[in-house]
């Protein structure tokens, strides 16, 4: 069935660059996205690629997708304390009705 | 800029009771989506609901639970005898379109005892 794989935890420093890792299995979905959830919140949705695009970038974040191998990733360059929250990958499920499969999510810690 | 809202933030409920968690989805929006995300693990899909009817359920979904759109603006999740294991997070989401993307409220945390 569709599935998707992150990584738990990520560690950097302030300044460093992150890169959050994201595997799926569904070769047929059309939109990848990106969700931050901070501690009791809810999910914001940080960032989309639809599936005919390798590259994204918008501001401090840099999504690459690698249709071939089904790897996405997301970069925040210039991380800052401000950006530790747990990250979701999810895809576009298979249905008709475009329900989401989301990765465990992984938790982003920042270091002053 | 619109918001997907939902109402309690949190609730605590006796196992057996119903709850009944709310939803006011974006105005324009006319697909809605109901998610639970167990402490500490995934976001799972629960149902989805468009013109005014179940479109597609997930296997959580089983007929404890139920989905309404009493009026123009509130979506409803109903739990009909709560269990423990329905302890979870919450989330509505909305979308405009068929290829438009998903927005999430923030929340209802539900603790069952």
């Amino acid at each position: 069935g569709e599935d998707v794989e992150q990584s738990l935890f990520l560690s950097v420093r302030e300044g460093d660059s992150s890169v959050i890792n994201c595997t799926y299995t569904d070769s047929s979905s059309t939109y990848l996205y990106w969700y931050k959830q901070e501690p009791g919140a809810g999910l914001q949705l940080l960032t989309y690629i639809f599936s005919n695009m390798d590259m994204k970038q918008d501001q401090r974040l840099t999504v690459l997708l690698n249709k071939k191998d089904k790897h996405l990733s997301l970069r925040i360059a210039d991380t800052q304390t401000g950006d530790s929250a747990i990250y979701f990958c999810a895809e576009r499920g298979g249905g008709s009705q475009g329900n989401l499969i989301f990765g465990k999510g992984t938790k982003l810690s920042v270091k002053p | 800029e619109p918001e997907v809202t939902q109402t309690p933030s949190h609730q605590v409920t006796q196992m057996g009771q119903e709850v009944i968690l709310r939803c006011v989805p974006i105005s324009n929006h006319l697909y809605f989506y109901w998610y639970r995300q167990i402490l500490g693990q995934k976001v799972e899909f629960l149902v989805s609901f468009y013109n005014n009817e179940i479109s597609e359920k997930s296997e959580i979904f089983d007929d404890q639970f139920s989905v309404e759109r009493p009026d123009g603006s509130n979506f409803t999740l109903k739990i009909r005898s709560t269990k423990l294991e329905d302890s979870a997070m919450y989330f509505c989401a909305s979308r405009r379109g068929p290829q438009e993307t998903q927005y999430f409220g923030p929340g209802t945390r539900l603790l069952v005892l």
